[in-house]
């Protein structure tokens, strides 16, 4: 079975521009997490959708936004990147809403994005 | 490799040794903890898992220890060994699928 994979892998942009990262989870998973990571902050949560819904999201301005399909697979766009964008975006799957032992998250490589 | 942090705390160890890596979480009514290994350009990867209502847990070589009272977190890792070298994060779950993630503590292993 197939990881989540993240396209593209990396990514150069400049101030002003916007970018769409992609991701699709593992065959079956419907719940879907976007993380933030950088050297300063560490990995911070974004948003994350079950069925096509935002359920949860995390303290990002709005410039920062997501979607679902309905095949589970999940997009998600800064606009007006800022150089401060620049991180790994990763994405994360698991079968149901809710983490358990038995629904564990799993992740995909990332998406490195550097801000010019 | 990517880096995935600077300024990380670091744990050298040598090959063979245990390993103990310690995380304080911050919220109280978290109830589920994971910790993940996080290799150069790669993403984390799920390494145990703890519910609150339990103390220890063990996996094969490693060993999560959780303690409510102080809000800590630790993993073992038993024979440590070259592979194992890479970045640990804890997380905490307080609901929905959001972890929260601890800083990271860099693992090195020298053979």
């Amino acid at each position: 079975k197939a990881g989540v994979t993240q396209t593209p892998r990396y990514l150069i942009k400049t101030r002003g521009q916007q970018v769409t990262l992609s991701c699709s989870p593992i065959s079956g998973h419907r719940s879907v997490s976007w993380y933030q990571q950088t050297p300063g902050q560490g990995l911070q949560f974004l948003f994350e959708y079950f069925s096509e819904t935002q359920r949860n999201k995390g303290n990002f301005p709005g410039r920062f936004s997501g979607r679902q399909f309905s095949n589970s697979r999940s997009e998600m766009n800064v606009s007006t990147l800022e150089l401060g964008d620049s991180a790994l975006y990763l994405c994360a799957s698991s079968l149901r809403f809710g983490l358990t032992s038995y629904n564990e998250q799993f992740f995909g490589p990332g998406t490195r994005l550097t801000v010019l | 490799g990517e880096s995935v942090g600077l300024h990380l705390p670091t744990l050298s160890v040598q090959e063979g040794d245990n390993s103990i890596i310690n995380c304080a979480y911050s919220n109280s009514a978290s109830d589920y903890f994971i910790w993940y290994k996080q290799e150069s350009g790669k993403g984390p990867q799920f390494i145990i898992d703890i519910r609150s209502n339990m103390d220890k847990r063990q996996g094969q070589r490693v060993t999560v220890l959780l303690n409510k009272t102080v809000k800590h977190l630790s993993l073992q890792i038993a024979a440590t060994q070259p592979g194992d070298s890479a970045v640990y994060f804890c997380a905490e779950n307080s609901g929905y699928s959001t972890l929260t993630f601890g800083k990271g503590t860099m693992l090195l292993v020298s053979p």
